[in-house]
């Protein structure tokens, strides 16, 4: 347990879905992000929330969402997916200043139908 | 932007041997070099980092050594454990803890 909880751990969706990954962190931190891990591919940064406030897109297509409600909450909204879009898709927070490392929650494994 | 190669994809050690993995990065800006261990169905989990001002820090079985003028670092693992089997990443960034340039990661299989 690493004070980051992510749910659901898995999920299996079609083309035409519309569904929601949820993030939540009791580490006190203030700043969240989204990775995304593909077989055989590095980790890719998806988003960066500082304060709530979203401080970088890696050029990530509008089919995914992010919202970030408080500094202890993020979501990815997925709509309209591809099967290449099927992956690992992480959550971790940080401190923004401090002497603190990010922590990772479990991931939730997408599949895209 | 930011590149992290890392080398090999793939280790087989026999335990108490030692185990090795390489990154090279290619911003020199670059000043915080964490290594994350992760295990089948789990998130990566940090197991040591180590900052630009420093040239190595150890950790029990673990090291991590620093090269700024090569663009390089190191983890090395000592007397290693069957539990120590899992895909370890070395990762980048500038003045952050969590917005990482990750390397593609090495697995790690350590036989009895």
């Amino acid at each position: 347990e690493t004070g980051v909880t992510q749910t659901p751990r898995h999920l299996v969706m079609g083309m035409t879905n519309k569904k929601s990954l949820k993030c939540e962190q009791h580490l006190g931190h203030n700043a969240m992000y989204w990775y995304k891990q593909s077989a055989k591919k590095p980790l890719e940064l998806m988003f960066v929330y500082n304060f709530k406030e979203q401080t970088e897109n890696n050029s990530v297509p509008s089919r995914f969402s992010p919202e970030c409600p408080n500094s202890s909450h993020l979501f990815l909204h997925l709509h309209t997916l591809q099967p290449e879009d099927s992956a690992l898709y992480l959550c971790a927070s940080s401190s923004i200043k401090g002497n603190t490392e990010a922590f990772f929650g479990q991931g939730t494994r997408l599949t895209v139908v | 932007g930011e590149n992290v190669e890392q080398h090999p994809s793939t280790l087989s050690v026999q335990e108490g041997d030692s185990a090795v993995i390489k990154c090279t990065y290619s911003d020199s800006a670059s000043n915080y070099f964490p290594w994350y261990k992760q295990e089948l169905g789990k998130g990566p989990q940090l197991i040591i980092d180590i900052r630009s001002n420093v040239g190595e820090k150890k950790d029990q079985r673990i090291a991590v050594t620093l090269n700024k003028t090569a663009k390089h670092f190191s983890l090395h693992i000592t007397e290693t454990q069957p539990e120590d089997s899992a895909v370890y990443f070395c990762a980048a960034s500038i003045n952050s803890w969590g917005k990482l340039q990750f390397g593609a990661g090495t697995q790690v299989v350590v036989t009895p």
